[in-house]
């Protein structure tokens, strides 16, 4: 069936490091691939998506793109601030319109 | 103007009362949801309305009952709670999730504990 894998957390990284957030998924047909943030005690937010293949979502210096070909989009950004620390969720739409989530994985980032 | 809003924040409460969770939009959708948040983040949709009517239906136990009384709102009624039960309850909002790439908006959650 329909599912999101991410990679396995926590994650802990200093202050201007690299970040890369795994994330494949298995789905049918063409869905829209999205990653939303949740900052400490607050709703999730949509932090980029991708609807087709090779497209490229950016947002506050995140980047991930849509490969059809390896059904993943992983989640990279060149330079973590403290302020990044949240929890990521890798997330799709598929045929029948429901968003299916990822376990989520914790991002903590330190000065 | 907060778009997706939720009553309580907070919910506290004893094994088998009964309780319910509020959501407003402000934003002119059409559809609603209902999410689950487990204490190891995992969020699971338990419903979706669109335009008052019901169209996900999870397997989610009968004591949880959604009710929309029209499309700016969907209230979660909660019978006989359990320990189980306790969790955060997101709802959130979109206005076409047919359509690619449709944005889902999430309000801030309400953590409910069932001692």
């Amino acid at each position: 069936g329909d599912s999101v894998t991410q990679m396995e957390g926590p994650v802990t990284l200093s202050e201007e490091a690299f970040l890369t957030i795994n994330c494949t998924y298995t789905a049918t047909g063409y869905p829209s691939l999205f990653w939303y943030v949740q900052y400490p005690g607050e709703g999730l937010q949509l932090l980029l998506k991708a609807t087709k293949a090779d497209d490229k979502g950016s947002n506050k210096g995140f980047e991930a793109t849509y490969r059809k070909e390896t059904t993943s989009f992983h989640l990279e950004k060149g330079s973590v601030q403290v302020s990044d620390s949240a929890v990521y969720f890798c997330a799709f739409t598929g045929a029948n319109s429901k968003l299916t989530f990822g376990k989520g994985i914790t991002l903590s980032v330190r000065p | 103007d907060t778009a997706v809003s939720q009553t309580p924040k907070y919910l506290v409460t004893q094994m088998g009362n009964d309780k319910s969770i509020k959501c407003e939009q402000n934003l002119g959708h059409d559809t609603m949801y209902w999410y689950k948040q487990d204490s190891k983040k995992f969020l699971k949709i338990m419903f979706s309305y669109n335009n008052k009517e019901l169209i996900i239906n999870e397997t989610v136990p009968n004591r949880f009952s959604p009710k929309s009384p029209d499309k700016a709102h969907l209230n979660l009624h909660i019978n006989s709670l359990e320990l189980g039960d306790s969790a955060v309850y997101f709802c959130a909002s979109s206005q076409n999730p047919r359509l690619a790439g449709e944005t889902q908006y999430f309000g801030p959650g309400t953590r409910l504990l069932v001692l």
